[in-house]
């Protein structure tokens, strides 16, 4: 069965530092990889996604991740937060074939940034 | 922008009693999921449904679950007798297509708490 883990439960920066939440899978297949934001009281929303081709992927707001194959990793990057980016992240993983669409999530890091 | 919705945001039931949750998918997507994250723990898969059928399950989802597409628009997650271990925050997804590269849009969530 495939995992999902997040090695940051709890990140405090103050603003303009550079984040970095790492996660790494566990699943010897190939596999789509999301990074998913819950704001206080809002939706979990979208913040990238992997599929295939270039490994340095871009989402909204900033937000980078990449995907390193033989480290199973897909961290999630950010050179200079802001105190709007203070939410849980939370990694996620399908298989491409055989396991349904079921997302795997990781147990989240709640991220702070402070004034 | 499309959004998923779910009714109530927070129930509260005694231990025994049935409970169904609701979720409005975004209207164009074909492909509904439930989740739920006991506080404190992962994101954990439950159900996916399509083609007015399950299309895939876990462990989780025993006889106690069961999930229903009444009508054109709702989509509804039915517990037959809550115990104190189903307290958690509900999620309702929907995507566009079981095809594993869609994204899956969350609903706010359900916050069931069981007495």
């Amino acid at each position: 069965a495939q995992s999902v883990s997040q090695h940051n439960h709890h990140v405090i920066l103050s603003e303009a530092a550079s984040l970095e939440l790492g996660c790494n899978y566990s699943y010897g297949g190939t596999v789509n990889l999301f990074w998913y934001v819950q704001y206080p009281g809002q939706h979990l929303q979208l913040l990238l996604k992997y599929f295939s081709g270039d490994p340095l992927v871009k989402g909204i707001k900033g937000f980078e991740a990449e995907f390193i194959k033989s480290k199973f990793s897909f961290n999630l990057r950010k050179p200079s937060v802001q105190w709007s980016d203070t939410a849980e992240y939370f990694c996620a993983v399908n298989r491409v074939t055989g396991g349904g669409n079921k997302l795997t999530f990781g147990t989240g890091t709640q991220l702070k940034v402070e004034l | 922008e499309p959004e998923v919705t779910q009714t109530p945001s927070h129930q509260v039931t005694q231990m025994g009693q049935e409970v169904i949750l609701r979720c409005v998918p975004i209207s164009n997507h074909l492909y509904f999921y439930w989740y739920r994250q006991i506080l404190g723990q992962k994101v954990e898969f439950l159900v996916s449904f399509y083609n007015n059928e399950i299309s895939e399950k876990s462990e989780i989802f025993d006889d106690q679950f069961s999930v229903e597409r009444p009508d054109g628009s709702n989509f509804t997650l039915k517990i037959r007798s809550t115990k104190l271990e189903d307290s958690a925050m509900y999620f309702c997804a929907s995507s566009e297509s079981p095809i594993p590269y869609n994204e899956q849009f969350f609903g706010p969530g359900t916050r069931l708490t069981v007495l």
